[in-house]
């Protein structure tokens, strides 16, 4: 089935570890995006890639990296975790960066606790 | 900077009630707006999506939307909902330039009494 799928589902993490959380979509889009939801906050962008092999700040980047080193793929990593980061992060993808009739595709997400 | 506002942060109705989701987005300039719901456990799935013509959209399970330009509102409704429809409903804005990424407001969370 077409879509995105995200590893792993969920996750507890130590305070200073390095995590990385997977994405990868099979529906050949060119613009992939990472969501952190937080309750009362919504869904904030945390960064995004139009196109492979490039990346961009969202709107909450800090003590996050991304690469996109191909079309499929799109890992989010947290350097040093720490317990603020605790959040359920989506990834999401669309054919084309501001193709604004589609909207976003979203996988299942990842649900990270940092303790 | 752009941002949407979703008013009720919770709502409680009973089954057969009519609802109405407000959203107020801040950005002057032409917008694309969607209606997201995320069901409990669950990723966000389109609801439905307004970006050209008929300002009254229509979208999946009895679902509607309102784009009132003078009021900068994309208003959700439902003339009678059911149990199945407890959820997070997100509203979210693209701009048609600049920084064309979705933009969520806060949610809000619908629970359906039966």
């Amino acid at each position: 089935i077409a879509g995105i799928t995200q590893a792993p589902t969920s996750q507890i993490l130590a305070a200073g570890r390095r995590m990385t959380l997977r994405c990868t979509q099979d529906m050949r889009h060119n613009a992939m995006y990472w969501y952190r939801q937080d309750l009362g906050l919504g869904l904030r962008l945390i960064h995004y890639s139009n196109t492979a092999g490039t990346t961009g700040k969202g709107e909450v980047p800090d003590g996050y990296s991304v690469s996109r080193a191909n079309t499929d793929d799109f890992p989010l990593t947290l350097a040093s975790a720490v317990p603020s980061q605790t959040s359920v992060y989506f990834c999401a993808s669309s054919p084309e960066p501001g193709l604004f009739n589609y909207g976003y595709t979203f996988g299942s997400g990842t649900r990270l606790t940092v303790v | 900077a752009q941002s949407v506002s979703q008013h009720n942060h919770h709502v409680i109705l009973s089954e057969a009630a009519s609802l109405e989701l407000g959203c107020n987005y801040s950005y002057g300039g032409t917008v694309n707006l969607f209606w997201y719901v995320q069901y409990p456990g669950q990723h966000l799935q389109l609801l439905l999506k307004y970006f050209s013509g008929d300002p009254l959209v229509k979208g999946i399970k009895g679902f509607e939307a309102e784009f009132i330009k003078s009021k900068f509102s994309f208003n959700l409704r439902k003339p009678s909902v059911q149990w199945s429809d407890t959820a997070e409903y997100f509203c979210a804005v693209m701009k048609n330039t600049g920084f064309q990424k979705l933009v969520f407001g806060t949610g809000t969370r619908l629970l359906v009494s039966p």
